[in-house]
């Protein structure tokens, strides 16, 4: 089985700041890898796909890059609504839909 | 505005059986792939099974595999999970989740729009 590993578990960063969360899949994966969005209390929603296709209606200070085996999630400038767990996905084949164990970030 | 609006969860012991719901609306519910992924308490996601619009693909994760029957019936917008044989590793919350459509491409697999999740709880 593919596994997805996530780095850092955790991160802590001040508003304004650039934060990088990085995805790494134990083999290729081409760029079938999607983010998702999970506030406190709330659903996951979907930031990225195809590894940096912006999903309608996400702000633009989320990017995405990468392909094969690493990928990346950038936050140009962090806002305090950015609070969240971070998850990445991929969805190369079934039944091996798996999303990696996910990033907290909170503010500093 | 697209509404997904699980039922169908509880208390159940180990060993036994459940059906989960999902009604839809907002969206022609047949042209979209369903999905049901879970969230076990202060864990991550883990996607569990997904339906073609038609009904006639399933595809299903190895540790549900068996166990599980996803479903749909069109004519009802409605989206099913039956969960048999159920171990305490499935207590979770499971949400009911669309599949998107971009520029004409449909992916089973990435999920749009999410229910608000409805909580199973496996325990004797």
């Amino acid at each position: 089985d593919i596994q997805m590993t996530q780095s850092p578990s955790s991160l802590s960063a001040s508003v304004g700041d650039r934060v990088t969360i990085t995805c790494r899949a134990s083999q290729g994966i081409s760029n079938y890898l999607a983010w998702y969005q999970q506030k406190p209390g709330k659903v996951p929603k979907l930031l990225i796909y195809a590894a940096s296709t912006l999903q309608s209606g996400v702000p633009s200070r989320f990017s995405g890059s990468g392909s094969g085996t690493d990928f990346t999630l950038t936050i140009s400038s962090l806002q305090p609504e950015d609070v969240a767990t971070y998850y990445c996905q991929k969805y190369n084949s079934v039944p091996e839909i798996t999303f990696g164990q996910g990033t907290r970030l909170e503010i500093k | 505005e697209v509404q997904l609006l699980e039922s169908g969860g509880g208390l159940v012991q180990p060993g036994g059986s459940l059906r989960l719901s999902c009604a839809a609306s907002g969206f022609t519910f047949s042209t979209y792939a369903m999905s049901w992924v879970r969230q076990a308490p202060g864990k991550g996601l883990e996607w569990v099974s997904s339906i073609s619009g038609s009904g006639g693909s399933t595809y299903y994760a190895g540790s549900v595999k068996g166990r599980f029957t996803i479903s749909r019936d069109n004519s009802k917008n409605t989206l099913y999970l039956q969960l048999n044989s159920l171990r305490a590793e499935d207590t979770a919350v499971y949400y009911c989740a669309r599949g998107l459509c971009s520029g004409g491409t449909c992916y089973i697999f990435l999920f749009d729009y999410w229910g608000q999740g409805i909580l199973v709880t496996v325990s004797s």
